[in-house]
């Protein structure tokens, strides 16, 4: 069975450009999660989809957006880009079925550098 | 007051001995806890979910949790240089979704 799987695994930007981040989940896990760490801050949440809606957000400004497909297959966009944002970014999957678990299956990231 | 606090570390023990990680909370509604290991440039991976007071064995690791004094922690017995790594502990608000709080970590280290 597949793990979660993320693109692109590094990529470096510039200030004020805007970057798309995606995942594939592991078939069958319908909640994707975007985390983000860095070694000040360690993980902090973003944002949960499930079934193509945003059910739960962290305290991150607007810039930061997500969404998700009828695959479940998720996105995240940061615009704006500012040299803070330069971190590792985690999306994670869980399966859902009659309870939320909240047992997390994270891919292995994708590594951001804004110069 | 962090919402989930652990000691950063490192926790440097002999190998073959017992390590024991610690992890306080503030959300007292809290209902899940996890811990997560974290290899040095690779992912989190989750080795240990707890769910009700008590101990939880899996293997070579036991998590324990009271939820009374808002207190978990998880032990790895016989450690093994393997195991060095980042423990992360996570816990599960109250809210709905799979929305998980982490503390910062502790890094552990078993030496030869």
């Amino acid at each position: 069975k597949a793990g979660v799987t993320q693109t692109p695994r590094y990529l470096i930007k510039t200030r004020g450009q805007q970057v798309t981040l995606s995942c594939s989940p592991i078939s069958g896990h319908r909640s994707v999660s975007w985390y983000q760490q860095t070694p000040g801050q360690g993980l902090q949440f973003l944002f949960e989809y499930f079934s193509e809606t945003q059910r739960n957000k962290g305290n991150f400004p607007g810039r930061f957006s997500g969404r998700q497909f009828s695959n479940s297959r998720s996105e995240m966009n940061v615009s704006t880009l500012e040299l803070g944002d330069s971190a590792l970014y985690l999306c994670a999957s869980s399966w859902t079925g009659f309870t939320d678990t909240g047992e997390l299956f994270f891919g292995e990231g994708s590594r951001l550098t804004v110069l | 007051q962090k919402e989930v606090e652990q000691n950063s570390g490192p926790l440097s023990v002999p190998e073959g001995a017992i390590a024991s990680l610690n992890c306080t909370y503030s959300d007292r509604g809290s209902q899940s806890f996890f811990w997560y290991r974290q290899y040095s440039g690779k992912s989190p991976e989750l080795i240990m979910s707890i769910y009700s007071n008590g101990d939880k064995e899996d293997g070579r690791f036991t998590a324990q949790l009271n939820k009374a004094s808002q207190y978990v922690s998880l032990l790895i017995r016989d450690s093994q240089p393997s195991d060095s790594a980042t423990y992360l502990c996570a816990v599960k608000g109250t809210g709905g979704g799979n929305k998980l709080t982490f503390g910062t970590g502790t890094q552990l280290k078993v030496e030869l």
